[in-house]
C-alpha cells in the first residue's frame, strides 16, 4: 500500500497560539488530500479537501480563517489551526488517494491529537 | 447526497467465533466503491476490505468477507475466527467513481472477549 505520514502525532498548545500539522505522501504524489476531524467514539468528519496548487474546498460550517490549509507540493499538505481554543482540541486525520495505481481506496495518516490548554 | 448508516454502535464476539457488522447506504449512482476500515486504539485507519459495485462476487480477505446486496444497498462485514486483535472501531465507507471523497458511517465498536 501507499504511505501517508502525518506529523506531529501529539501536540499541546496554549490558547491563542497557532499549530501546524503536516501530511506527507511518502511514495506517491497526491494532487488531492483530505482533512478530517474526529471526536472520541465518533466518525470522521470531513473538514476540507486540499488541492495542490489551488485553494482548499471547505465543508459547510468549517471556518476557513481558523483552519488554514496549504497544499504547496504534490507530496505535502498542511493544516494550521490559528488562534486555537480549547474547543479546537480534537483528533485530526489526513488522507490521500493514489491516482496512478488504480487503487480506489484512501490511505490515512496516523492522526494528530491536538490539545489546547 | 450519499449516506452511510451503521445501525450497531457496539458489538461483541467471543474469540474464535464469527460476527457480522451491518452497513446500509443510499446513493443514486450505479457505480461506486464500498470499504470497511478498521480503527484500533492507536487510531490509525486501516483498510480491511473493499468492494467494487460492478462486481457481483463478494470480496474476501482471509478471515474477512462481505455480503454485498446492491439492490438492497447493504454491505455487511463478516469476521470469522475472531481474534483479540480484531477489537476496534469499524467504519463502513462509500465513494463514488467520479470523486475522491469518502462518506463514512457512524462506526461500530467491536469488542472481542477471550
Amino acid at each position: 500500500g501507499a504511505v501517508v505520514s502525518q506529523h506531529p502525532s501529539r501536540v499541546i498548545c496554549k490558547s491563542g497560539t497557532s499549530v501546524k500539522i503536516e501530511c506527507r505522501s511518502l511514495d506517491f504524489q497526491a494532487t488531492t488530500m483530505f482533512w478530517y476531524r474526529q471526536f472520541p467514539k465518533q466518525s470522521l468528519m470531513l473538514m476540507a479537501t486540499s488541492n495542490e496548487g489551488s485553494k482548499a474546498t471547505y465543508e459547510q460550517g468549517v471556518e476557513k480563517d481558523k483552519f488554514l490549509i496549504n497544499h504547496a507540493s504534490l507530496t505535502l499538505s498542511t493544516l494550521t489551526v490559528t488562534s486555537a481554543h480549547p474547543e479546537d482540541s480534537s483528533f485530526y486525520i489526513c488522507s490521500a488517494r493514489v491516482l496512478d495505481r488504480g487503487t480506489p481506496e484512501a490511505f490515512f495518516g496516523q492522526g494528530t491529537r491536538l490539545t489546547v490548554v | 447526497a450519499q449516506t452511510v448508516t451503521q445501525s450497531q454502535p457496539e458489538m461483541s464476539v467471543q474469540e474464535a467465533e464469527t460476527v457480522t457488522l451491518s452497513c446500509t447506504y443510499d446513493t443514486s449512482e450505479s457505480d461506486y466503491y464500498l470499504f470497511w476500515y478498521k480503527q484500533p486504539p492507536s487510531r490509525q485507519m486501516i483498510l480491511v476490505i473493499r468492494q467494487e459495485a460492478y462486481k457481483q462476487q463478494n470480496a474476501t480477505e482471509n478471515r474477512f468477507s462481505v455480503n454485498f446486496q446492491k439492490a438492497a444497498k447493504s454491505f455487511s462485514l463478516k469476521i470469522s475466527d475472531s481474534q483479540l486483535g480484531d477489537a476496534a472501531m469499524y467504519f463502513c465507507a462509500y465513494r463514488g467513481t467520479s470523486g475522491s471523497r469518502l462518506t463514512f458511517g457512524e462506526g461500530t465498536q467491536l469488542t472481542v472477549n477471550p
